[in-house]
């Protein structure tokens, strides 16, 4: 069975704190992608991120960062710098090869100024 | 570049009613889903398409009917709109090479529909 689980449904910090946003998941597919997703309060769902299971290298743009480990089946996400602008649920999503997307059910992360 | 259109951005219905959410995609995507997001759930796939006349049930399909005439329209059609359907609902699209599925999902704007 596929299933993804994002353990902390809440996060607040303050602003310029460094957060992670931690994402396990769930497979027997070799091969799969990975997704981060941004819902800000507006509601749309922004895309910022898939990754393939070959490719473990992690991933720098601007303040996001992302750790993909396959012997955790993790695959976490940092912000560095926190801003209020941050402030969204963020979901991560898996899908595996030839499949639909199944969706994690999502870290509320507030930042404060 | 309009990307997923869906329409309408708010709808209230009464038990019974039934409705059509639309959804439009001019990105010429083969893979196109319907979302429901309710609170603590994520999102749940309720229908699919992999191409024009073809598609298929997701995680929650009942009370849901979709169609693919065309490789730019998804609509989602409520039969009989009961209180449980209340949820925000999302059209997305994928680029996917010889139906892989492995692209990211473009998502629309959403609908907001409660059934009273």
């Amino acid at each position: 069975a596929q299933k993804v689980t994002q353990a902390q449904t809440e996060i607040s910090v303050v602003e310029k704190e460094d957060v992670t946003l931690d994402c396990v998941y769930e497979t027997r597919d070799t091969t799969y992608y990975l997704f981060w997703y941004k819902q800000p309060p507006s509601g749309e769902l922004v895309f910022l991120i898939r990754r393939n299971s070959f490719d473990e290298q992690n991933e720098i743009s601007g303040r996001y960062s992302w750790n993909f480990q396959k012997s955790t089946s993790s695959f976490n996400f940092t912000i560095t710098a926190s801003q209020v602008v941050d402030s969204a649920v963020y979901f991560c999503a898996l899908r595996p090869y030839g499949q639909n997307f199944v969706f994690g059910p999502g870290t509320r992360l507030s930042v404060l100024p | 570049n309009a990307g997923v259109t869906q329409t309408p951005k708010f709808q209230v219905l009464k038990t019974g009613q039934s409705m059509t959410l639309q959804c439009a995609q001019d990105m010429n995507h083969e893979y196109m889903s319907w979302y429901r997001q309710d609170p603590g759930m994520g999102l749940r796939l309720i229908h699919y398409s992999v191409g024009a006349g073809i598609t298929d049930q997701g995680e929650v399909p009942n009370g849901y009917n979709v169609s693919r005439s065309t490789t730019e329209d998804f609509p989602l059609r409520l039969l009989s709109a009961a209180p449980s359907q209340t949820s925000v609902y999302f059209c997305a699209s994928s680029y996917d090479v010889l139906r892989t599925n492995t692209g990211e999902l473009f998502f629309g704007e959403g609908s907001r529909l409660t059934v009273l």
